[in-house]
């Protein structure tokens, strides 16, 4: 079965400044993606940004990078420029490319950006 | 494009009650999934749809919790009777192929 894990509970940021969260699962599958939702306290599940197993370019989404190091199974989430918006909760998941595409959750890493 | 409703946002009941919540996904989406998201936690995925036919349920209690997805659209989650347990956030997301799965603003279950 595949896991999540998300081993920062809590992080903090300056405004401005930049930010990793991390994130490692695991697999027997070579095929699959991983994201990086947002919860902001409205509840509402917000993709943030997404990878591809198969591509080796880690994506980007302005502000919004990752490090995807597939051998290590390391997929973690760098914001840059932080903004007061971005105070959230950040939950890191992996989907199937094949069968039930059914998400898997990390438990999550709470974001407070500092001004 | 009109995102995945859900009703109530908010309710709170008495153990051994029952409780229902709607979800109306986003148009054309064949796949539906619930999740229980516990405070503190990840969402957990409780019961997957494909139109209007069960993919995933493992981890639904079916003891007391029942879903459906009538004519593939609109689904409800019911549970019957209610433990203090299960206070948390009930998501509901839809997607469709070669799409990601597009959440709702879930809702607050406090079982009192």
């Amino acid at each position: 079965a595949q896991t999540v894990t998300q081993s920062q509970p809590e992080m903090s940021v300056q405004e401005a400044e930049t930010v990793t969260l991390s994130c490692t699962y695991d697999t027997s599958e070579s095929d699959y993606y991983l994201f990086w939702y947002k919860q902001p306290p409205s509840r509402q599940m917000i993709l943030v940004i997404r990878q591809e197993a198969y591509k080796q370019q880690n994506a980007t989404e302005n502000r919004f990078s990752v490090n995807f190091q597939k051998a290590a199974k390391s997929f973690s989430l760098k914001i840059s420029d932080s903004q007061l918006g971005d105070a959230a909760m950040y939950f890191c998941a992996y989907r199937s490319a094949s069968g039930t595409y059914k998400y898997i959750f990390g438990t999550g890493t709470r974001l407070k950006v500092l001004a | 494009e009109a995102g995945v409703a859900q009703s109530p946002r908010y309710k709170i009941i008495e153990k051994r009650q029952s409780v229902a919540f709607w979800c109306n996904p986003i148009s054309g989406h064949a796949t539906l999934y619930w999740y229980q998201q516990i405070l503190g936690q990840g969402p957990k995925l409780l019961i997957q749809f494909q139109n209007n036919g069960v993919v995933d349920d493992s981890q639904l209690p079916k003891d007391r919790f029942s879903a459906e997805r009538l004519k593939g659209v609109d689904s409800t989650l019911k549970i019957q009777p209610a433990k203090l347990e299960d206070s948390a956030v009930y998501l509901c997301a839809s997607r469709e192929s070669f799409t990601e799965a597009f959440f709702g603003q879930g809702t607050r279950l406090t079982v009192v």
